[in-house]
C-alpha cells in the first residue's frame, strides 16, 4: 500500500531534549516536506527536500532541521525544543515538486513542556 | 492580507444540500490544491487542479486562472462530509515553484 508514515504519532516532551521525528514514503517520491499545524495559522512548512541531499527552507525553519541521505526517509530534527514548538507535525511527499498530488503522513502530535 | 484566503470559515449544512467553499489567492500559480482533513487530523488530497474543473464522485472542484479564485462544490451532503476543507496553492515564480501555501481552512459540519 502506498503511504507516508510518521513516528511517533503522538509526544511528550520537556524543553530542550532533543527528538527526532521520522518521516518515510515507499512511493519513490523525489519530493517530500515537513510541516505544522497551528489553530488559526493552517500549515506553514518547514523544510522540503527535492531530491536526496537537497533541502531547503520553508516559511518557518527557525529551530527545525532536517536530512535527507535517502529517497524514502526525511526525518525531522529539534535539536532543543521549545514550548512554541507544541504543535501538529505532517509530513508528505509528491512525485516531484511542481504539480502533482501530495500524500500526506497521519500527523505527528508534540507537546513540549 | 494572507496569499490565499478561504470563505467561509465556517460552515453548516443541512444532510442532502448543495454546498460551496471559496478560495482566492494573490499570487500566480502552477497548481491548486484542495484537500480534506477529518477530525482526527489525517489529510488527504481531494483534488490538483490548473485549469478548468474536475469532478470526483459527488465533489467537484472548478478554477479561475485570470480571476484567482476556485471553487469546491458538494452536492448532496453528507454527515460524513463533515471536514476541515483546506485550499493551497503552488506559485509559478522562482522558489515559490517548490512550495505549499496554504488557507487557513473551511470547517464544514453537515448535519442529519
Amino acid at each position: 500500500e502506498a503511504q507516508v508514515t510518521q513516528n511517533p504519532r503522538y509526544l511528550i516532551t520537556v524543553t530542550g531534549k532533543k527528538l527526532t521525528v521520522t518521516c518515510s514514503q515507499n512511493m519513490n517520491h523525489e519530493y517530500m516536506s515537513w510541516y505544522r499545524q497551528d489553530p488559526g495559522l493552517g500549515l506553514r512548512q518547514i523544510y522540503y527536500s527535492m531530491n536526496v541531499e537537497v533541502t531547503d527552507k520553508g516559511d518557518v525553519p527557525e529551530g527545525y532541521k532536517v536530512s535527507r541521505k535517502e529517497k524514502r526517509n526525511f526525518p525531522l530534527i529539534l535539536e532543543s525544543p521549545s514550548p512554541n514548538q507544541t504543535s501538529l507535525y505532517f509530513c508528505a511527499s509528491s512525485l516531484w515538486a511542481g504539480g502533482h498530488e501530495q500524500y500526506f503522513g497521519p500527523g505527528t502530535r508534540l507537546t513540549v513542556t | 492580507k494572507n496569499e490565499v484566503e478561504q470563505s467561509p470559515q465556517n460552515l453548516t449544512a443541512q444532510e442532502g444540500e448543495f454546498i460551496t467553499i471559496n478560495c482566492s489567492y494573490s499570487v500566480g500559480i502552477s497548481a491548486l490544491h484542495w484537500l480534506q482533513q477529518h477530525p482526527g487530523g489525517g489529510i488527504v488530497s481531494l483534488f490538483m487542479l490548473s485549469s478548468g474543473k474536475k469532478k470526483h464522485g459527488r465533489l467537484i472542484a472548478t478554477i479561475n486562472i485570470q480571476e484567482k479564485h476556485s471553487s469546491l462544490h458538494i452536492t448532496a451532503s453528507h454527515p460524513r462530509d463533515s471536514a476541515v476543507y483546506i485550499c493551497a496553492v503552488r506559485g509559478n515564480y522562482g522558489g515559490a515553484t517548490n512550495k505549499l501555501i496554504f488557507g487557513t481552512g473551511t470547517l464544514l459540519a453537515v448535519q442529519p
